[in-house]
């Protein structure tokens, strides 16, 4: 079964860094590309970051560029998100997800999600 | 960048109701569009994917035609647990969402 199991989030001042984490099972990690995708409170979805399975392909919403940074460690079966330099706007619940395709190619769809970790940015 | 417009935004309808949801591309996408269904407080959960198929699990009331620049999403025989948001997706780009909510 596969499973996305989401830590880290919070609630931080502007300007500050958080890390979320996303530890993977039931499925062969390496071999897929993941994304974060975040919500921010009562809109719609939008995509903020992927990364190829082996990890040398991370592209970004131009939102984010520049102040957050996927990674990931295939040995660990995790997923990563560094969020630097936060902003109010950044607040959202934040998913991480499973990716079949390529969605810098032809397309791409998310099979499985993570349950989501808040992400709170106020003084 | 492709946009992703969905309609409508807002969608009433009772228990046992045939409902169409719209996702039109700003530009041809072939049949690379997913549906995903979203409820208060949880992860969305994929329906449909590359426009028509069904992900394992979900019922076969639901469905998913057209490819190109016009997809529908279609539910036959709304059930209450069908009550929820709907987001379309390509690549890195979502629909703005369509709440299916009780007439």
């Amino acid at each position: 079964e596969v499973q996305l199991l989401q830590s880290g989030g919070g609630l931080v001042q502007p300007g500050d860094s958080l890390r979320l984490s996303c530890a993977a099972s039931g499925f062969t990690f390496r071999n897929y590309a993941m994304s974060w995708v975040r919500q921010a409170p009562g809109k719609g979805l939008e995509w903020v970051s992927g990364i190829t399975g082996s990890g040398d392909t991370t592209p970004y919403a131009d939102s984010v560029k520049g102040r957050f940074t996927i990674s990931r460690d295939n040995s660990k079966n995790t997923l990563y998100l560094q969020l630097n330099s936060l902003r109010a706007e950044d607040t959202a619940v934040y998913y991480c997800a499973k990716q079949e395709g390529y969605c810098s190619g032809t397309g791409c769809y998310f099979d499985y999600w993570g349950q989501g970790a808040l992400v709170t940015v106020s003084s | 960048d492709i946009q992703m417009t969905q309609s409508p935004s807002t969608l009433s309808a009772s228990v046992g109701d045939r409902v169409t949801i719209t996702c039109r591309a700003s530009q041809s996408i072939s049949s690379w569009l997913a549906w995903y269904q979203q409820k208060p407080g949880k992860a969305p959960k994929l329906l449909i994917y590359k426009a028509s198929s069904l992900q394992s699990g979900v019922p076969s009331r639901f469905s998913g035609s057209g490819s190109g620049t016009e997809f529908t999403l279609s539910i036959r025989s709304l059930q209450p647990d069908d009550f929820a948001t709907y987001y379309c997706q390509h690549s890195w780009t979502f629909g703005q969402g369509t709440k299916v909510e009780i007439k």
